[in-house]
């Protein structure tokens, strides 16, 4: 079965601190990963997609087959990138582009 | 870019009743438009995957009948909550696809809040 999991619920850090968002998927194929985010009384909004191999606000994130993982690292937090951020993925398998989400982690960085 | 509305932004209604949301593409024109509901802490749940002119294609555990999506045009889509009952109460989020860059992007509405009472 399709499934993205994001084990972390809650993750702190403090200012300048590195950060990783992990993301584990379950897909049968070839997936496209992404990764979304949602900032206080804001709508969701894409963030990155693995396909295009850019870095956003000083993120990025590899999608390793081997480990069927689309981790999001940051190597230095900024209060500002504290938010709900969601792993997705689609595939070929899909006739659309329809996005299966994980659960969120909730990032909180500190002053 | 392309922005996604929805209306109602909030909306309160009474056990058995019926509500409707619009999901609107502003300045681009979808063909395809998905129905989320999002509870409390808890991630997106895809309900139905809306193209227009066609009838909507839902997600297993999902009543059709109970939630009714009309995709009339290439910029709207609406969904109908029938018969509402409190358990029904979420957040409830459409999306709007189209292709930028290449890629197909989903762009989100910024949600309708609906508590039955």
């Amino acid at each position: 079965a399709q499934r993205v999991t994001q084990p972390e619920k809650l993750l702190s850090v403090f200012k300048g601190a590195p950060v990783e968002l992990k993301c584990n998927y379950s897909y049968s194929g070839s997936p496209e990963l992404f990764w979304y985010v949602q900032y206080s009384r804001q709508r969701l909004q894409l963030l990155l997609r693995h396909i295009s191999r850019e870095s956003i606000k000083g993120f990025t994130a590899d999608l390793n087959k081997g480990e069927t993982s689309f981790h999001l690292k940051k190597p230095f937090a900024q209060e500002e990138d504290s938010a709900m951020y969601y792993c997705a993925l689609s595939g070929p398998a899909y006739n659309t582009d329809k996005l299966i989400f994980g659960t969120g982690t909730r990032l909180q960085v500190f002053p | 870019g392309a922005v996604v509305s929805q209306h109602p932004s909030w909306v309160i209604c009474k056990s058995g009743t019926s509500v409707k949301i619009e999901c609107r593409s502003l300045d681009f024109q979808a063909t395809t438009m998905f129905w989320y509901r999002q509870f409390p802490k808890q991630s997106l749940m895809l309900m139905a995957t809306s193209n227009e002119g066609s009838k909507a294609t839902y997600e297993q555990g999902v009543e059709k009948d109970k939630f009714l999506i009309n995709h009339a045009s290439l910029t709207l889509s609406t969904l109908t909550v029938t018969s509402a009952h409190p358990e029904d109460s979420s957040f409830y989020i459409c999306s709007a696809s189209a292709t930028g860059q290449g890629f197909y992007e989903q762009y989100f509405g910024p949600g309708t809040r609906l508590t039955v009472t």
